[in-house]
């Protein structure tokens, strides 16, 4: 079982959609859990990140986070075209003093006209 | 801010040659990573630093592979011999606060062996 499982898509949305984005990990004792943005050839670009139970929105993103069903979400509203990326979730443990980080492989999404 | 700043961009080398990735990560930083990114295994940890002390290099695949933080602002990983499988995108990241907040990456090296 890999640590953290995204579905790879491509995920296709309508202009103007909701996306929704989903994560799942294996290790009980992750503290920390964000998304990242990916575009082709390009390095990944921090959306957000989200420490607790429940719902945290930034503008258009919402993050959702279900510790007891190790689940984390990512809800784009009112996509856009220029949101076509890859889409990465990361899972923080703190080990040795510091945030590590483990990634999924990502999911694509593609937003069509 | 210049942000976290990797060269070279792009290097094709040939088997059984040095291969040395620079970093220099956001100045205030005191933690830096060393990712490798591939389409079969997405991003892998290969090694983090803190105030230029190594911590934790266990995702360094095997002894050809090598990092050093020589200063807070200066990284390098190096391959040594490289081999056509460590051909790869290669992330330098930096963070604050134990990267409680995430990191920032560098803008990669993308690495050819042939």
């Amino acid at each position: 079982q890999k640590e953290v499982e995204q579905n790879s898509g491509p995920l296709s949305v309508p202009e103007g959609a909701i996306a929704s984005l989903n994560c799942t990990y294996s290790d009980r004792g992750s503290q920390s859990f964000f998304w990242y943005r990916q575009y082709s050839g390009k390095s990944p670009e921090l959306i957000m990140f989200i420490y607790s139970n429940g719902d945290k929105e930034d503008g258009r993103f919402t993050a959702q986070l279900n510790k007891a069903s190790q689940y984390v979400s990512l809800l784009i509203r009112d996509s856009q075209p220029s949101d076509s990326a890859t889409y990465l979730c990361a899972v923080g443990r703190w080990a040795g003093g510091g945030n590590k980080l483990t990634f999924g492989t990502g999911t694509q999404l593609k937003v069509e006209l | 801010d210049a942000g976290v700043i990797q060269s070279p961009r792009h290097e094709v080398t040939e088997m059984g040659q040095e291969v040395t990735l620079r970093c220099k990560p956001i100045s205030g930083h005191d933690y830096l990573f060393w990712y490798r990114q591939t389409m079969m295994r997405g991003l892998e940890l290969l090694i983090y630093f803190n105030n230029n002390v190594p911590i934790d290099d266990s995702g360094m695949p095997e002894d050809r592979f090598s990092a050093k933080m020589p200063n807070a602002s200066f990284s390098t990983l190096k391959i040594q011999p490289s081999e056509p499988r460590d051909s790869a995108v290669y992330f330098c990241a930096s963070s604050l606060d134990r990267g409680n907040y995430g990191y920032t990456f560098g803008s990669g090296t993308r690495l050819t062996v042939v």
